[in-house]
């Protein structure tokens, strides 16, 4: 069955940077897009970004002005959000969701809570 | 951007009885390759969303046939036919058509 399982998150200082990861099975990662969707707790949905299957192309929300990468390794079937900069509004739940080819956000992972505070 | 706007935005129910949920969108949802990529999501206390309809109205695998989708252009609904008590939590409605994707603010549903 598809599984999504993000890891990586935790408390960190403003300013510092953070690495997450979403390690995928049960399917073809590599002929999947992978998204990531942040959730203040108590909150809203908000897309981060996306990354074509092959990562030929990526895409991000204007309000993260260029602090967050996303990127993958197929190799490895784990997908990856590089986060520098981060401010206390960048608390939330990140989770990584599957795009397969007709169906967009089917699978979504539980998702890993990042606190940024000093 | 294209916004999303659910309502309401909390819908006490009695079990067994129906329920609906409303979502405009600013602009059309119509992609160019000529599907609606709009979905619906159901998010339960403590857990992560998980898809419940997509393209308006294809319910996706594993999901009871109580839910369905309904719209065009840019109206559109879920309707519970007959609320279960696992029906509670957050319900988001969520374009796909364009950058960046956007999401519905959530109704809450709850039992009376």
């Amino acid at each position: 069955q598809v599984q999504l399982v993000e890891s990586g998150g935790g408390v960190v200082q403003p300013g510092r940077s953070l690495t997450l990861s979403c390690t995928a099975s049960g399917f073809t990662f590599s002929s999947a897009g992978m998204n990531w969707v942040r959730q203040v707790p108590g909150k809203g949905l908000e897309w981060v970004a996306v990354i074509w299957y092959d990562g030929s192309k990526k895409l991000y929300a204007d309000s993260l002005k260029g602090r967050f990468t996303i990127s993958r390794d197929n190799s490895k079937n784990t997908l990856y959000l590089r986060m520098n900069s981060l401010r206390a509004e960048d608390t939330a739940i990140y989770y990584c969701a599957r795009d397969s080819h007709s169906v967009r956000f089917d699978y979504w992972g539980q998702g890993t809570l990042v606190t940024v505070s000093s | 951007d294209i916004v999303m706007t659910q309502t309401p935005l909390s819908s006490p129910v009695t079990l067994g009885q129906p329920a609906s949920i409303s979502c405009r969108s600013s602009q059309s949802l119509v992609h160019s390759d000529g599907n609606t990529y709009l979905s619906w999501l159901h998010q339960r206390p403590g857990q992560s969303p998980r898809l419940l309809i997509y393209k308006t109205s294809n319910r996706f695998s594993g999901v009871p046939d109580r839910f369905s989708g309904s719209g065009a252009g840019t109206d559109f609904t879920l309707k519970i036919s007959r609320v279960e008590a696992e029906d509670v939590g957050i319900y988001y409605c969520m374009q796909a058509t364009q950058f960046p994707r956007t999401f519905g603010q959530g109704t809450k549903v709850e039992i009376k």
